[in-house]
């Protein structure tokens, strides 16, 4: 089972350069998520979409757009990056939006932006 | 003060050693979740619990609702458990994770 599966792992851009990061999950999940992990900090939510059709800002949705493509996929868009936005990138999914059932996480994207 | 505080940032221990990492929070919560983060890897939920004491192989965890703080602890700990473990609580009547900052254990053999 692929489970979610984020692409790429890795990514260098300059400054102004955009990017798509892309995530699939087979697990037949209504909600899928976008979070950083930034040193020090705990992971912080981007943007999240509770169900196919819907998408909602998180805590930290400034220079982020997405997508919810169908069910299965949700991908994240850089439209001009910034060196503030050198992070890891997370996506996620779950049963549903109310936190209560296991989240289950892709591997990552290490973004760095120069 | 961080609405999720873990305790302790750095753990080193010895295989075979038992592992506490602890986890206090300062809102009502509906639940709470451990993660396992592996280094240079992804992020594996362990478990999700809202009440009581939950057991998967060596590991268990506990949540004492009362006094907002949950434990999760490795019995006969190996080097293949070292990673960074993350506390995270769902506030009541909130669609959302609040994170600690995790926990980095390092088991040496």
């Amino acid at each position: 089972n692929a489970g979610v599966t984020q692409t790429p792992k890795f990514q260098v851009l300059k400054t102004g350069q955009s990017m798509t990061l892309q995530c699939a999950q087979d697990m037949n999940h209504n909600s899928m998520y976008w979070y950083r992990q930034d040193p020090g900090m705990g992971l912080r939510l981007i943007y999240y979409s509770a169900s196919e059709g819907t998408t909602d800002k998180g805590e930290v949705p400034n220079g982020y757009n997405v997508s919810r493509l169908n069910k299965r996929e949700f991908s994240l868009r850089l439209e001009s990056a910034a060196p503030s936005q050198t992070s890891v990138y997370f996506c996620a999914s779950s049963r549903d939006s109310s936190y209560n059932s296991p989240l289950h996480f892709g591997n990552g994207t290490r973004l760095t932006v120069t | 003060k961080n609405e999720v505080e873990q305790s302790p940032q750095n753990l080193t221990a010895q295989e075979g050693e038992f592992i506490t990492i602890n986890c206090s929070y300062s809102v009502g919560i509906s639940a709470l979740h451990w993660l396992q983060q592996h280094p240079g890897g992804g992020i594996v939920s362990l478990f999700m619990l809202s009440s009581g004491k939950k057991k998967h192989g060596r590991l268990i965890a506990t949540i004492n609702i009362q006094e907002k703080h949950s434990s999760l602890h490795i019995t006969a700990s190996h080097p293949r458990d070292s990673a960074v473990y993350i506390c995270a609580v769902n506030p009541s009547g909130y669609d959302k994770l609040i994170f600690g900052t995790g926990t980095r254990l390092q088991v040496f053999p």
